[in-house]
């Protein structure tokens, strides 16, 4: 069955640092990659997805998340956090039977 | 605004009792969703529904169940409430329910159980 993980439950970093948020998948048998975030006391938003073609997808705030097929990832980076980033951010990835199948989440603390 | 309604936004009930949320989906939106997220378990996945039609299920227990009305409303209903019920209980909705479509969260409804 298919599983994400995403290792670090908080990450940490400076205003106008650079971020990586790890997620890791089990099987990339015909999968599609999402990543969803969720401000404070609202509900969760789809940041970018990967469906198809290019593996590097983007956001309209300045992320990316490259799919990697050999080593089942799909990470998200930010060269450059604001302190409106500060959210919870999720990974989501079909399973067989295409439902999501949700990463544990990180939270992502900016510091000034 | 995601467009997806939920109703009430909080609520506060005694265990043992039951409750009613209530979503509207996204206009032209088909299938429904319903998640839990709490503090110890995370964000859940509980039950999908597409045009009336259960197309999938979670780790929805039996205390709980769902329905997708005509007009494409959903609700979920929890009874026998325990403490451990409390969490926000998000509503989302998609288009079609197929795997690429983006799903569209409701700004959720927090069950408190005493």
């Amino acid at each position: 069955a298919q599983s994400v993980t995403q290792l670090d439950s908080q990450v940490p970093v400076f205003e106008e640092a650079p971020v990586e948020l790890r997620c890791n998948y089990s099987s990339s048998v015909s999968v599609y990659l999402f990543w969803y975030v969720q401000y404070p006391n609202q509900g969760l938003q789809l940041l970018l997805k990967y469906l198809s073609g290019s593996t590097l997808v983007e956001s309209i705030n300045g992320f990316e998340a490259e799919f990697n097929k050999s080593q089942t990832s799909f990470h998200l980076r930010k060269p450059s956090v604001h302190i409106s980033d500060t959210a919870e951010y999720f990974c989501a990835v079909t399973d067989s039977n295409y439902q999501l199948i949700w990463g544990a989440g990180t939270k992502l603390i900016i510091k000034p | 605004d995601s467009g997806v309604t939920q109703t009430p936004k909080h609520l506060i009930t005694a265990t043992g009792q039951r409750v009613t949320l209530r979503c509207s989906p996204r206009s032209g939106d088909l299938s429904v969703y319903w998640y839990q997220q709490s503090l110890d378990q995370g964000l859940q996945f509980l039950i999908q529904y597409y045009n009336g039609e259960e197309r999938a299920k979670g780790n929805i227990l039996e205390r709980f169940s769902a329905q997708q009305f005509p007009d494409l409303h959903s609700e979920l209903n929890l009874s026998s409430l325990e403490l451990g019920d409390s969490a926000l209980y998000f509503c989302a909705s998609s288009v079609s329910g197929l795997s690429g479509n983006t799903i569209y969260f409701g700004e959720g409804s927090w069950l408190t159980v005493v």
